[in-house]
């Protein structure tokens, strides 16, 4: 299977603070990645699909980029209704794969 | 707006199965990868396995030997049993649409439902 890791685990970060996480695969999925927010005691929300594209409703602050085995998603001013966990999840193969989650702290 | 809402006992002995139901409203079950994916307390998400409308499956190769999805278009149902479940596989647990995007072959999961707590304990 597919191993997906994500970068870093936690961060602290402030409103208006551009916000990087990485998410590297194991083998190369070409575009095949997707990204999720997810706050607490709710349901994952789709986010960026296929590395780069913005989901319909999704603010423009969000971006996603990357293929092959590194991809990045991008927050370009955070909001203080971004604070959330952000999960990365490939499709590549039939088997499915999440990462571990990123947590985005408030600093 | 397509709704999903997963429905199941919230509490599982262990050694039995563990079966949900997701009811799927406000749009049709054909077409789409149906997904069930977990989330164990202060853990990340691991995905289940999906049915595709058509009835063939793809399931967590880790937990192959004990799921099952299927699904009842009669009903724009979907379901998973588990079995011989232990406290490890104590989550809550979420339904969800797969969505293929013709242009990369990629799929997402763009509607969820709420997600529903599964203990298993005696």
């Amino acid at each position: 299977d597919i191993q997906m890791t994500q970068s870093p685990s936690s961060l602290s970060a402030s409103v208006g603070d551009r916000v990087t996480i990485t998410c590297r695969a194991s083998q190369s999925i070409s575009s095949y990645l997707n990204w999720y927010q997810q706050k607490p005691g709710k349901a994952p929300k789709l986010l960026i699909y296929a590395a780069s594209s913005l989901q319909s409703g999704v603010p423009s602050r969000f971006s996603g980029s990357g293929s092959g085995t590194d991809f990045t998603l991008t927050i370009s001013s955070l909001q203080p209704e971004d604070f959330a966990t952000y999960y990365c999840q490939q499709s590549y193969i039939t088997q499915w794969t999440f990462g571990q989650g990123t947590k985005v702290e408030i600093k | 707006q397509v709704q999903l809402q997963e429905s199941g006992p919230g509490l599982v002995k262990p050694s039995e199965t563990l079966s949900l139901t997701c009811t799927v409203s406000g749009g049709s079950i054909s077409s789409y990868y149906w997904s069930w994916i977990r989330q164990p307390p202060g853990k990340g998400l691991e995905w289940i396995g999906y049915i595709y409308y058509s009835g063939s499956t793809n399931y967590n190769p880790s937990l192959k030997s004990r799921v099952t999805i299927s699904v009842d278009t009669s009903k724009n149902q979907f379901s998973l049993k588990l079995s011989s479940v232990t406290a490890a596989d104590t989550a809550v647990y979420y339904c969800a649409r797969g969505v293929e995007d013709t242009a990369m072959v990629d799929t997402f999961l763009d509607y969820w439902g709420q997600g529903t707590l599964v203990t298993v304990s005696s």
